[in-house]
């Protein structure tokens, strides 16, 4: 299948290791925010999501931070897997009910 | 299945050609959305159904794109008179419910589309 992200900024980290990826956005309308995971030969795969009223919002493994003030947004992957290396995007709505904007892709690359 | 599935996985098309691009949501959801995913970019999005109706057609780049949902479930996204920036990798998703960008969207593998 196709390579995704050929040029992406790549995040490399150590099994077992915290993984941050940021992520800037840019419509201060955005009121919800996705974090995808997207695997080579593959659709974006949902990971968390967070709603502009919250700061924080934790899943399995993954937390997802909001800073609305800078416009900024992160996800931070606990005890990283080999089963994590993908490319990473995060979405915004832009305040509307129909169509989410992604940003550039952070490639996450787990060394053994 | 239980995904959303879409055929062709890769089509190969000659500059000028028409094509026609597969869409099967899951089963019972109301929103469906199309996105272009060119080489090394995020998805980019083209056009939203909610049921049969095409509410948001605003990131179709010209009117050589065409989509379709007819009966509120399955989605054809045509392209038409195929260019060379044209070349991308097609992505359809669903979701539950109405207000759809205020839940998940569910992806499907995608259609690779080269445009020779």
């Amino acid at each position: 299948g196709e390579s995704v992200g050929l040029h992406l900024p790549t995040l490399s980290v150590q099994e077992g290791d915290n993984s941050i990826i940021n992520c800037a956005y840019s419509n201060s309308a955005s009121d919800y925010f996705i974090w995808y995971k997207q695997e080579s030969g593959k659709g974006p795969q949902f990971i968390i999501d967070i709603r502009s009223n919250m700061d924080k919002r934790q899943g399995q493994r993954v937390t997802v931070l909001l800073n609305k003030t800078v416009k900024h947004l992160s996800l931070q992957i606990a005890a990283t897997q080999p089963g994590d290396s993908a490319v990473y995007f995060c979405a915004e709505n832009g305040g509307t009910a129909s169509k989410l904007t992604f940003g550039t892709g952070t490639r996450l690359q787990v060394t053994l | 299945g239980a995904g959303v599935s879409q055929s062709p996985r890769y089509k190969v098309a000659k500059r000028g050609q028409d094509v026609a691009l597969r869409c099967d949501p899951i089963s019972g959801h109301v929103s469906l959305f199309w996105y272009q995913q060119a080489l090394g970019q995020g998805p980019e999005f083209l056009t939203y159904f909610q049921n049969e109706a095409q509410l948001d057609k605003s990131g179709l780049p010209s009117d050589r794109f065409f989509a379709e949902r007819p009966e509120g479930s399955v989605s054809t996204l045509k392209i038409q008179r195929t260019q060379q920036e044209d070349s991308a990798v097609y992505l359809c998703a669903s979701s539950p419910g109405q207000y759809s960008t205020n839940e998940k969207l569910f992806f499907g593998s995608g259609t690779q589309l080269s445009v020779l």
